[in-house]
């Protein structure tokens, strides 16, 4: 069955450190895979997205990830993160067709 | 643009009570879907619709929930009767097309107690 798995449920980082929160999918040849975040009390918000070509994307408030097939993985990364980034973040995926699934999410805190 | 509008915002009731959620996608968005977030969870698909036609259902409760979407425009999501377990966020997403970018709500969190 389609799945994304997210291994990490809680990251801590400083502010101003690096953060990549990683994400697992098991899809056939051609999956459609985005990143979301959710603070607390709103609904989920658009990172960024793969459908295809490059494998580096590009997102908003500074996060990229990395489509890498041999190893089934769609990793976010942020090269310094702030405060502001704490929240819950989701990787959902999905095939043309078929329903989008999310994976259980990572929470994300930034200590000062 | 406005973004996908949903009430009411938080919803308190006891098992066996009903209740009403309303969500107003972005307009021009055809593709509409309704979501179930439970505590520790992603989300999980309740029903999308197309339009004013159901695509897939097949993670709805239908004995206890119903969905429509008349005009194929505002939809509403409906719990009847209610279980503790229904507690949860519910979340309405809406997207132009298909299953790309979709956009999504502030939830509407319930408590079932």
């Amino acid at each position: 069955a389609q799945s994304v798995t997210q291994p990490d449920i809680h990251i801590t980082v400083s502010e101003g450190a690096s953060l990549e929160l990683r994400c697992n999918y098991s899809y056939g040849a051609t999956p459609y895979l985005f990143w979301y975040v959710q603070s607390p009390g709103q609904g989920l918000q658009l990172l960024l997205k793969y459908f295809s070509g490059d494998t580096l994307v590009q997102g908003i408030k500074g996060f990229e990830a990395e489509f890498k097939r041999s190893q089934s993985s769609f990793n976010l990364r942020k090269p310094s993160v702030h405060w502001s980034d704490a929240a819950e973040y989701f990787c959902a995926g999905t095939e043309y067709g078929n329903k989008l699934v999310f994976g259980a999410g990572t929470i994300l805190r930034v200590k000062s | 643009e406005a973004g996908v509008a949903q009430s009411p915002r938080y919803k308190i009731i006891e098992k066996r009570q009903s209740v009403a959620f309303w969500c107003n996608p972005i307009s021009g968005h055809a593709t509409l879907y309704w979501y179930q977030q439970i505590l520790g969870q992603g989300p999980k698909l309740l029903i999308q619709f197309q339009n004013n036609g159901v695509v897939d259902d097949s993670q709805l409760p239908k004995d206890r929930f119903s969905a429509e979407r008349l005009k194929g425009v505002d939809s509403t999501l409906k719990i009847q009767p209610a279980k503790l377990e229904d507690s949860a966020v519910y979340l309405c997403a809406s997207s132009l097309q298909g299953w790309y970018e979709q956009y999504f709500g502030p939830g509407t969190r319930l408590t079932v107690t």
